[in-house]
């Protein structure tokens, strides 16, 4: 059964340090979300992708966040330098055609706490 | 701004009767529902989805209902089981970006 990865699975480190998370979309899927899971706020899209190509990144804060897509197996998101507030749960999603048209493969996630 | 709403965080269902999650939008450009579910420590996984020119969608014991004047729609679980309890999404997607809308999630608990 072909599932979304996501390495590390957890991940505390201390406010100012880099962050790096990764994601393997299932193979086949040309679309790629990322999202952060708070409390607050829910679900919130930071970032997505069709073909590789970056289609909207406008949830996530420019300044210290950064996606991409260096191949087709593999999606990235750094936060740097990382502050508490960045503590959450990030999701990387995959999905087959056009973007929420079709259901999303969701990961189990990257609990992110920063000290 | 919550586009979509699921007013009630949580929800306590016994085992064998019904649940009904409820599911509240505004945006009357969304034209495509989805319900997911999230176990702890897992990510949400697709449950059931409707189109908007339908009413009614099921699949075994899971039910969605639309009703577009009311931008309302419900997941009907028959009947509900203890590994039914998990956090339930509704997301929604239409508009110019096509970007799925989430709610905040309803942590129903089926007790035995």
């Amino acid at each position: 059964d072909a599932r979304v990865t996501q390495t590390p699975r957890h991940k505390v480190t201390e406010m100012g340090q880099e962050v790096t998370m990764r994601c393997q979309p299932i193979l086949g899927h040309n679309t790629v979300f990322w999202y952060r899971q708070t409390m607050m706020q829910g679900l919130e899209l930071l970032a997505y992708f069709r073909n590789r190509a970056p289609l909207d990144d406008s949830g996530m804060p420019k300044d210290r966040f950064s996606a991409e897509m260096p191949d087709a197996t593999l999606a990235t998101l750094k936060i740097q330098p990382s502050e508490p507030r960045d503590s959450a749960v990030y999701f990387c999603a995959s999905g087959p055609g056009q973007g929420g048209l079709r259901p999303l493969h969701f990961g189990n996630g990257t609990r992110l706490t920063v000290t | 701004d919550q586009q979509v709403k699921q007013n009630s965080p949580s929800l306590s269902v016994q085992e064998g009767r019904i649940s009904i999650l409820n599911c509240d939008y505004t945006n009357s450009m969304f034209d495509y529902f989805l319900w997911y579910k999230k176990y702890p420590a897992e990510g949400p996984t697709f449950l059931i989805s409707i189109s908007s020119i339908k009413d009614k969608n099921e699949d075994g014991r899971f039910t969605v209902f639309l009703n577009k004047s009311a931008k309302h729609l419900s997941l009907h679980i028959v009947p509900s089981q203890p590994g039914d309890s998990a956090v339930y999404f509704c997301a929604a997607n239409g508009g110019n970006n096509r970007k799925l809308i989430w709610g905040l999630g309803t942590s129903l608990a089926v007790n035995p």
